[in-house]
């Protein structure tokens, strides 16, 4: 998995809550990424962040948030506002055109 | 915009076997391709990528793929199938015509299941 980390591992929420998934990187890329995996839909971008402050809406944004303060770091935001947030997580970064992924964040929404 | 179709949801090899996992692809321009493979609950590893030259690239842990323009494929291959190989493979396009910041995307298929089996 690379020099990405995400924590934590598995997450559980309640309805209604907020939470926020960590993805911190010590590649020095510029590039990061969000994607969700559900089983059988392959992996969706979410958010993209090319450099800092900086970020653009995946193809299913509606429903999350995300922050690049920090080259190294870019969390993400489920919102109460996304109805099925059930899922795998997975940060990237990017080099020269290849990603490299974190080892993921499981979330389940009790 | 591009697309990437896996027609296969799982393909099953016996040990020792040669496998092929599929992949075709659709993008406006020159293709820039990738095959990932995921183990369970982990992130996905890189295997191997084709930009340009030879047809045939080869990859980490013994894998292949092979572009084949005519047929706008890219499919994975690995001449002897190890238990170790079973895992979800997805395969990736990127569209070379897409530049400046802000437009970068992977399109990753739905991922094919390969199981190796004893």
């Amino acid at each position: 998995d690379g020099g990405i980390t995400q924590s934590p591992k598995y997450l559980f929420r309640k309805e209604g809550q907020n939470v926020t998934l960590s993805c911190e990187q010590n590649l020095n890329h510029d590039a990061m990424y969000w994607y969700r995996q559900d089983p059988g839909q392959g992996l969706r971008l979410i958010y993209y962040s090319q450099i800092v402050n900086d970020f653009q809406k995946g193809d299913i944004a509606e429903g999350y948030s995300v922050s690049r303060e920090k080259k190294e770091s870019f969390p993400l935001t489920v919102t109460s506002a996304q109805k099925n947030p059930t899922a795998f997580y997975l940060c990237a970064s990017k080099v020269l055109g290849e990603q490299f992924f974190g080892p993921g964040t499981r979330l389940t929404v009790l | 915009a591009q697309s990437v179709a896996q027609p296969e949801d799982q393909v099953n090899v016996a040990e020792g076997n040669p496998l092929t996992v599929k992949c075709t692809y659709s993008v406006s321009g020159n293709p820039y391709l990738f095959w990932y493979v995921q183990y369970p609950n982990r992130g996905l590893q890189f295997l191997l990528k084709y930009i340009t030259g030879d047809n045939l690239v080869k990859g980490s842990y013994g894998f292949e793929a092979e572009f084949n323009k005519s047929q706008t494929s890219f499919h994975l291959k690995k001449p002897s199938a190890l238990v170790s190989d079973s895992a979800l493979y997805f395969c990736a396009v990127r569209d070379m015509r897409l530049t400046g910041a802000g437009s970068y995307q992977l399109t990753f298929g739905k991922g094919t299941k390969l199981s190796v089996i004893p």
